[in-house]
């Protein structure tokens, strides 16, 4: 069946620096890619998603972008804020788009000032 | 934002009893919503898909008669652990998904609710 692997957390950064959280898919056919962010006490929250292979996602300086050839769909921001620091979670939704999200096992971002 | 509650945020009840956990959607209507269990550090786990006005379908090796959903309207979604037990402790989250959503693909999901069975 699909699944989503993340890279294991908790992931410490300081202000400033550049993060990335790996994401590879295992799919059949042409699924969709998301990633939703929680922050504490909240519910998840989209943070920007991809339809199709090549194309890339992008939304609060965050980007993503949807590598069918490697399978992966690996999170990416350049300068991070203690504002970052929240559980972020890899999904797709299979080939149908029914809106059943499989997930990853979520990543804890730590940002320190 | 669309926003999406559920009540109670955090619930404890005795072995064998039944609580219901409530997903409402505030400020928009939802054709079907989801529910999602979710175990201390790992990740969500889709339980079933609700659709207002017809049976919830279910993932595979989850209970039906023991978790029982209600989609009564297009605003609320209910979601029903009967004769629990400390096994079913978990979190529980629900999304909804807009019904003029088209292919938006955005779901918003509920702060979730807490499970505690003694």
């Amino acid at each position: 069946g699909d699944s989503v692997t993340q890279m294991e957390g908790p992931v410490t950064l300081s202000e400033e620096a550049f993060l990335t959280i790996n994401c590879t898919y295992t799919a059949t056919g042409y699924p969709s890619l998301f990633w939703y962010v929680q922050y504490p006490g909240e519910g998840l929250q989209l943070l920007l998603k991809a339809t199709k292979a090549d194309d890339k996602g992008s939304n609060k300086g965050f980007e993503a972008t949807y590598r069918k050839e490697t399978t992966s769909f690996h999170l990416e921001k350049g300068s991070v804020q203690v504002s970052d620091s929240a559980v972020y979670f890899c999904a797709l939704d299979g080939s149908s788009n029914t809106g059943k999200l499989i997930f990853g096992q979520g990543t804890t971002l730590q940002v320190k000032p | 934002g669309a926003v999406v509650s559920q009540h109670p945020s955090w619930v404890i009840c005795k072995s064998g009893t039944s609580v219901k956990i409530e997903c409402r959607s505030l400020d928009f209507q939802a054709t079907t919503m989801f529910w999602y269990r979710q175990f201390p550090k790992q990740s969500l786990m889709l339980m079933a898909t609700s659709n207002e006005g017809s049976k919830a379908t279910y993932e595979q090796g989850v209970e039906k008669d023991k978790f029982l959903i209600n989609h009564a309207s297009l605003t609320l979604s209910t979601l029903t652990v009967t004769s629990a037990h400390p096994e079913d402790s978990s979190f529980y989250i629900c999304s909804a998904w807009p019904t003029t959503s088209g292919i938006s693909y955005e779901q918003y999901f509920g702060p979730g609710t807490r499970l505690t069975v003694t």
